[in-house]
């Protein structure tokens, strides 16, 4: 089984600054990656995914995250975040040959005006 | 295209009764799983059916949960009887047959047991 660690759990950010939530997981072997947010109320929306390809990837918000396979990291970051980014983010990972999801305990993030 | 619906959107129980969640997933979507996240949590896979077929419920407590998918469309998830620590919000998800790397979620069941 996958282990997925999100080591910060609240993370407040002034408007327009950038921020950086990291995410760590357990196993060498092949995985797909994947960051969730979740809006007050409301259920996990898909924010982007790593498949194959680019490591570099990046949502239609202005989030990117880049998957590092020796460091066993896909950390999300934005250059400049806004108000309407407050949220819980959720990493997650699948193995390729697998089909269970393992999501961390996510990273509550607040932007301050 | 609608989305995963689930019903109803919040519970609140005492201890010991019976509870039962609905979820109608994303028309097509072969996959449909259930997930529990409690509080300060990340979701947990409880089980995951394909069409009316368990794929899965390895982490699903099974003297007190039960989940059914009759007709490969519906599911049910219930919980009989309920404990204070079954408190979570159930969130159910459905992806296409083979894709299990695009799941959409429901906006989920707050469940509160006092």
């Amino acid at each position: 089984a996958q282990s997925v660690t999100q080591l910060d759990s609240q993370v407040p950010v002034f408007e327009e600054a950038p921020v950086e939530l990291r995410c760590n997981y357990s196993s060498s072997v092949s995985v797909y990656l994947f960051w969730y947010v979740q809006y007050p109320n409301q259920g996990l929306q898909l924010l982007l995914k790593y498949l194959s390809g680019s490591t570099l990837v990046e949502s239609i918000n202005g989030f990117e995250a880049e998957f590092n396979k020796s460091q066993t990291s896909f950390h999300l970051r934005k250059p400049s975040v806004h108000i309407s980014d407050t949220a819980e983010y959720f990493c997650a990972v699948s193995e390729t040959h697998g089909n269970q999801f393992y999501f961390g305990t996510g990273t509550s993030l607040t932007v301050i005006p | 295209e609608a989305g995963v619906a689930q019903s109803p959107r919040y519970k609140i129980i005492e201890k010991r009764q019976s509870v039962a969640f609905w979820c109608n997933p994303i028309s097509g979507h072969a996959t449909l799983y259930w997930y529990q996240q409690i509080l300060g949590q990340g979701p947990k896979l409880l089980i995951q059916f394909q069409n009316n077929g368990v794929v899965d419920d390895s982490q699903l407590p099974k003297d007190r949960f039960s989940a059914e998918r009759l007709k490969g469309v519906d599911s049910t998830l219930k919980i009989q009887p309920a404990k204070l620590e079954d408190s979570a919000v159930y969130l159910c998800a459905s992806s296409l047959w083979g894709i299990t790397y695009e799941q959409y979620f429901g906006p989920g069941t707050r469940l509160t047991v006092t």
